[in-house]
């Protein structure tokens, strides 16, 4: 079975500090990996997602998430932090091959500090 | 841009009433979804179709019914509401199963 684990529930951040949002996965297979961001009542916007290649993926707004197979990892990240990056983060992954749901995560919250 | 769009925005309803979510997308999307979200339990896959004419149980359907309409429309029926189905409702679509989901808006619905 799928599962996918964010270990953190809030991060907090202080303005142009780097960050790191955590997530690890449980799937057999190759996986797909997502990350989404959730702004107040608000839908989820897509981020950025591994599917092959490269195990440094970047994505919008100047995020970036690398996937690590062998500590089976997908950590987001971003190298300066902007007060207007605080939101809920959901990480999510899915099996490739065949038909596969999409399973997130319980979500981090980023707090970026002035 | 509409992208997916889900009907009402809120709704507060009575233990027992029923009531329909609608959603649509125009992004000639195969595979829908209905997720409802909960604090500090993310997103949980209520049911989904894979295509038009096809809808499966996701992780919690108890409680909901849906029907896939036609490629653009995937609606999601409570038939006896209950307090513990007070949530946020988020339609979703990708292009196939597995692909980059989009998301409607959300829907806020109360049940007292």
């Amino acid at each position: 079975a799928q599962s996918v684990a964010q270990p953190e529930d809030q991060v907090n951040v202080a303005e142009g500090n780097p960050l790191t949002v955590k997530c690890t996965y449980s799937v057999s297979g190759n996986p797909y990996l997502f990350w989404y961001v959730q702004y107040p009542n608000r839908g989820l916007q897509f981020l950025l997602k591994y599917i092959t290649g490269d195990n440094l993926v970047k994505g919008s707004y100047g995020f970036e998430a690398e996937f690590n197979k062998s500590q089976t990892s997908f950590h987001l990240k971003k190298p300066s932090a902007l007060v207007s990056d605080s939101a809920l983060y959901f990480c999510a992954v899915s099996r490739s091959g065949g038909y596969n749901k999409l399973i997130f995560g319980a979500g981090t919250r980023l707090a970026v500090h002035p | 841009n509409a992208g997916v769009t889900q009907t009402p925005k809120f709704q507060v309803l009575k233990t027992g009433q029923s009531m329909t979510l609608q959603c649509a997308q125009d992004m000639n999307h195969n595979s829908m979804y209905w997720y409802r979200q909960d604090p500090g339990m993310g997103l949980r896959l209520i049911y989904y179709s894979a295509s038009e004419g096809t809808t499966d149980k996701g992780e919690v359907p108890n409680g909901y019914n849906v029907s896939r309409l036609n490629k653009r429309e995937f609606s999601l029926r409570l038939e006896s509401a209950a307090p513990s189905q007070t949530s946020v409702y988020f339609c979703a679509s990708s292009e196939r199963d597995g692909n980059t989901i989009y998301f409607g808006e959300g829907s806020w619905l109360t049940v007292v």
